[in-house]
C-alpha cells in the first residue's frame, strides 16, 4: 500500500539532545513537508521540500534542519537550540502544482518528549 | 494578511443532530479549499476539497462542504453525526503560485450520546 511511514511513534529525549524523526513515503510524490502540532495551535510549517537536494523553510524553522537527499525521505533533525521541542510532529507530501492544489497525504506523526 | 479562521475552537453536538463547523479565508483570490479531519494522536486524513465548479462538495464519511464566494466561506456540514466523528477538524487553502499549505487552527468536535 502507498503511504507516509514516520518511526518512531513515540520518542523520548534528554534536554540537549539532537534527535532525528523519520519520514518516508512511497506514493512518488516530489514535495514534502515537516509541521509541528502544539494544542490549540493547529499545525505550523517547519520545512519544506519540493524537490531532492532543495529545501525550504518555513513559518518555525528555526531550531530544525533538514535533508532531502533521496525522493522518498525527508528526515527532520530536531537541535539542541529549539527551546521547546516538546510537540507532535506531522510529516506530509504532495504532487506540487503550482496552482495551488497542493492536496497533502499525512503520515501518523511522531510525538517528541524531551525530558 | 492572508489568513484562515475557524471561529469554533470546540463544538458539542448531540449523536444524531446535524453539524456544521465554519470556516472562513481572507484572500483576494478564490484559494484551492480542504478540510481534513484528525483523530487523537493520528495524521490528517482528507474529507473533501474545492477547486471550481459546483459549490457544494461531497466528500467522505457523509460530510459536504459549501463553499460561497460572497462570504469567503467554506463551511463542513454533516446531515446526522455518529460518535465515532468526534474528532478534530482542520479547514485549509491553497493559492496559485504557492507551494505549501496554510490551515486554520482547528475545531474539536465532541459528539453527546
Amino acid at each position: 500500500d502507498g503511504g507516509i511511514t514516520q518511526s518512531p511513534k513515540y520518542l523520548f529525549r534528554k534536554e540537549g539532545q539532537n534527535v532525528t524523526l523519520s519520514c518516508e513515503q512511497n506514493l512518488n510524490h516530489d514535495a514534502m513537508y515537516w509541521y509541528r502540532q502544539d494544542p490549540g495551535q493547529g499545525l505550523r510549517l517547519i520545512y519544506y521540500s519540493q524537490i531532492v537536494n532543495d529545501f525550504q523553510k518555513g513559518d518555525i524553522a528555526e531550531g530544525y534542519s533538514v535533508s532531502r537527499e533521496k525522493k522518498e525521505s525527508f528526515p527532520l533533525t530536531v537541535t539542541s537550540a529549539q527551546k521547546n521541542p516538546t510537540a507532535f510532529y506531522l510529516c506530509a507530501s504532495s504532487i506540487p502544482r503550482g496552482g495551488g492544489d497542493n492536496e497533502q497525504f499525512f503520515g501518523p506523526g511522531t510525538r517528541l518528549t524531551v525530558l | 494578511a492572508q489568513s484562515v479562521t475557524q471561529p469554533d475552537i470546540h463544538i458539542t453536538v448531540s449523536e444524531g443532530a446535524s453539524l456544521e463547523l465554519r470556516c472562513n479565508y481572507s484572500y483576494g483570490a478564490t484559494p484551492y479549499l480542504f478540510w481534513y479531519v484528525q483523530s487523537p494522536g493520528q495524521g490528517l486524513q482528507l474529507l473533501l476539497k474545492y477547486f471550481s465548479g459546483d459549490t457544494l462538495v461531497q466528500g467522505i464519511k457523509g460530510f459536504e462542504a459549501e463553499f460561497k464566494r460572497s462570504q469567503s466561506s467554506f463551511n463542513l456540514r454533516k446531515p446526522s453525526v455518529h460518535w465515532s466523528d468526534a474528532a478534530e477538524y482542520f479547514c485549509a487553502v491553497g493559492l496559485p503560485g504557492y507551494s505549501t499549505l496554510t490551515f486554520g487552527k482547528g475545531t474539536m468536535l465532541l459528539v453527546s450520546p
